[in-house]
């Protein structure tokens, strides 16, 4: 089993769906969690990123953490076709600066 | 301000042979770090170099090796090339000592093609 497990799709949505993207993972150490938005031939972007469990909200975009299940979710709200790429998750455990990432989910936001 | 820049941006290179990558690090950062990324699958951790020091290591051979210059740019060497090396290189800098998290940010990836 992989410490971080990400279905990789693809997604495919209507332009203007509500996007739902999710991870779990498998160590309880992980504290800090991170979604990353990478576009064809391009290197990941940082989204969003939340410490512990919780909302953040940011825009179009809402991550929430569920510690107790180890389960995180990226919500993409009024989803453009410009959102289409593929999502990463990530996470590290306090005092680590070298994080795990998922496989990535790959969205098609179609017009 | 200047992003992280990677070169080559595509390599194309034989079994056996050896290839360096460099990155450039985003000013202000003191901090690299080397991931892999075959494809369809996520970044996998090579290495993290902070000031000239190698700072953890994931799980890969001896024969990937890296430095980090005063400047904080950074070369990845992987020697004895196999084709499963075949993968998007990317290079993340980042500033260590500014809190409890740090923010990567990644260059545009070096594809490498072992045939």
């Amino acid at each position: 089993q992989k410490e971080v497990e990400q279905d990789p799709g693809p997604l495919s949505v209507p332009e203007g769906a509500i996007v739902s993207l999710n991870c779990t993972y498998s160590n309880s150490a992980f504290q800090y969690f991170m979604w990353y938005r990478q576009y064809s031939r391009k290197g990941p972007e940082l989204l969003m990123y939340t410490y512990s469990s919780g909302n953040k909200e940011d825009g179009r975009f809402t991550a929430q953490v569920d510690k107790s299940s180890k389960y995180i979710s990226l919500f993409i709200r009024d989803s453009q076709p410009s959102d289409s790429a593929t999502y990463l998750c990530a996470m590290s455990a306090k005092g680590s600066y070298i994080p795990t990432f998922g496989r990535g989910t790959s969205l098609i936001v179609h017009p | 301000e200047t992003g992280v820049t990677q070169s080559p941006t595509h390599l194309i290179k034989t079994r056996g042979q050896q290839v360096t990558l460099r990155c450039s690090s985003q000013s202000g950062h003191n901090t690299v770090s080397w991931y892999q990324q075959a494809l369809g699958q996520g970044p996998q951790f090579i290495f993290q170099y902070y000031r000239e020091e190698e700072n953890g290591r994931g799980n890969f051979p001896p024969r990937f090796s890296g430095l980090q210059f005063p400047n904080y740019s950074s070369e990845l060497n992987v020697n004895a090339l196999e084709l499963d090396d075949s993968a998007l290189y990317l290079c993340a800098s980042s500033f260590v000592g500014g809190g409890p998290h740090n923010e990567q940010f990644f260059g545009p990836g070096t594809r490498l093609t072992v045939l």
